[in-house]
């Protein structure tokens, strides 16, 4: 069965970071292409950042390009996203998503998401 | 970037009924199209991708079609469990994109 289990959220002050962290079991990691995907509060979903499965290859939506990184070590089965210089508009709930074949990335499993809270 | 356009925003309807999502892409994204279901407090859910394809295990009175720039989701016969938030997504090109969500409620 697959899992998705993050952690690492929580209330940092603006200007600060957090590490999110996506544990990853019950498929093979290290082909698996992996993304982070966020909701606002009572907003839609905004792709965040994507990562290929040797994580030779990264992407990132303009709005974090240069403040968030993506990473992955496939020896620990797990998945990363560092935060930095956060800004009240990325308080949302983030989801670690699986793509479901390498080049076409649509999500077929998702965890069930860790909330950050930017705020003073 | 590729902007998605979902109509309606939202949608009453019954049981029963046939529900019909469109979402419009700003430029041709061929088949690279995704739908994902959404209820109160939980992750997406995939329901269908490269337009048509129904993931697996999802019931088969959701279907999708159309390629290029639009695109429909339709629901045969709304049942008690369908009633969500539904997204569709872009998967041609990054940055990926969502469309805005069509919540589906109870008439």
């Amino acid at each position: 069965e697959v899992q998705l289990l993050e952690s690492g959220g929580g209330l940092v002050q603006p200007g600060g970071s957090l590490r999110l962290s996506c544990a990853a079991s019950g498929f093979t990691f290290s082909t698996s292409a992996m993304s982070w995907v966020r909701q606002a509060p009572g907003k839609g979903l905004q792709w965040v950042s994507s990562i290929s499965g040797s994580g030779g290859s990264t992407y990132y939506a303009d709005s974090v390009r240069g403040r968030f990184t993506i990473s992955r070590d496939n020896s620990k089965n797990t998945l990363y996203l560092q935060m930095n210089s956060l800004r009240a508009e990325d308080t949302a709930v983030y989801f670690c998503a699986k793509v479901i074949v390498a080049g076409s990335y649509y999500f077929d499993y998702w965890g069930q998401g860790t909330l950050v809270t930017v705020s003073s | 970037d590729i902007q998605m356009t979902q109509s309606p925003s939202s949608v009453s309807a019954s049981v029963g009924d046939r529900v019909t999502i469109t979402c419009r892409a700003s430029q041709g994204i061929s088949s690279w199209l995704a739908w994902y279901q959404q209820k109160p407090g939980k992750a997406p859910k995939l329901l269908i991708y490269a337009a048509s394809t129904l993931q697996r295990g999802v019931p088969s009175r959701f279907s999708g079609s159309g390629s290029g720039t639009d695109f429909t989701l339709t629901i045969s016969s709304l049942q008690p469990e369908d009633f969500a938030t539904y997204y569709c997504q872009q998967a041609n090109s990054f940055p990926l994109t969502f469309g805005g969500g069509t919540k589906v409620e109870i008439k």
